[in-house]
């Protein structure tokens, strides 16, 4: 079975500061791992994937995420926080596999990022 | 335009009522998904179908019925509405491995 961890409910972070959002996962295998952010009352948006390759990935709004295989880990980032990036981020974990179809994503628990001016 | 789309956006009825949310993607992907979003903004996947067949069918009860006429739509009907059924559901999609595209969700209210 495949599990994410947000052990994070909350993150304040001071405007113009970095930020760093945390996910572990637990998969079978080696993972396809995502992040995506929901803004109020919106759907859910896609950040940025890792599927191989570089252990840094970068993504939409200035974000980045670094794959670590040793700590099973997702850490989201971004070096200067913008007011606008307040909102609730999904790390997420698909198992690799043979059939699209067959696959499906777990999510974490979600954390709420609040920026402050 | 949207790439998936899900009407209503929001939808408040009463217990034991039959409510159906219609999910359309334009993006000619063959797998639709229905995730649930409970009041603690916990996502758990409920069915994910390709090319129109059921794939997934995770622990829902037989009150919810997927229904795909094609692979563009994948509707989601929900029998005797009780008050636990109240959370936001997104329809999702994907082509490859990789990526799903959710919709912009419907929150469903049940008094």
């Amino acid at each position: 079975a495949q599990s994410v961890a947000q052990p994070e409910d909350q993150v304040n972070v001071a405007e113009g500061n970095p930020l760093t959002v945390k996910c572990t996962y637990s998969v079978s295998g080696n993972p396809y791992l995502f992040w995506y952010v929901q803004y109020p009352n919106r759907g859910l948006q896609f950040l940025l994937k890792y599927i191989t390759g570089d252990n840094l990935v970068k993504g939409s709004y200035g974000f980045e995420a670094e794959f670590n295989k040793s700590q099973t880990s997702f850490h989201l980032k971004k070096p200067s926080a913008l007011v606008s990036d307040s909102a609730l981020y999904f790390c997420a974990v698909r198992d690799r596999g043979n059939n699209n179809a067959g696959n499906m994503l777990t999510f974490g628990g979600g954390t709420r990022l609040m920026v402050k001016p | 335009d949207t790439a998936v789309s899900q009407t209503p956006k929001y939808l408040v009825t009463q217990m034991g009522n039959d409510k159906s949310i219609k999910c359309e993607q334009n993006l000619g992907h063959d797998t639709m998904y229905w995730y649930k979003q409970d009041s603690k903004k916990f996502l758990k996947i409920m069915f994910s179908y390709n090319n129109k067949e059921l794939i997934i069918n995770e622990t829902v009860p037989n009150r919810f019925s997927p229904k795909s006429p094609d692979k563009a739509h994948l509707n989601l009907h929900i029998n005797s509405l009780e008050l636990g059924d109240s959370a936001v559901y997104f329809c999702a999609s994907s082509q490859d491995r990789y990526t799903i595209y959710f919709g912009e969700g419907s929150w469903l209210t049940v008094v």
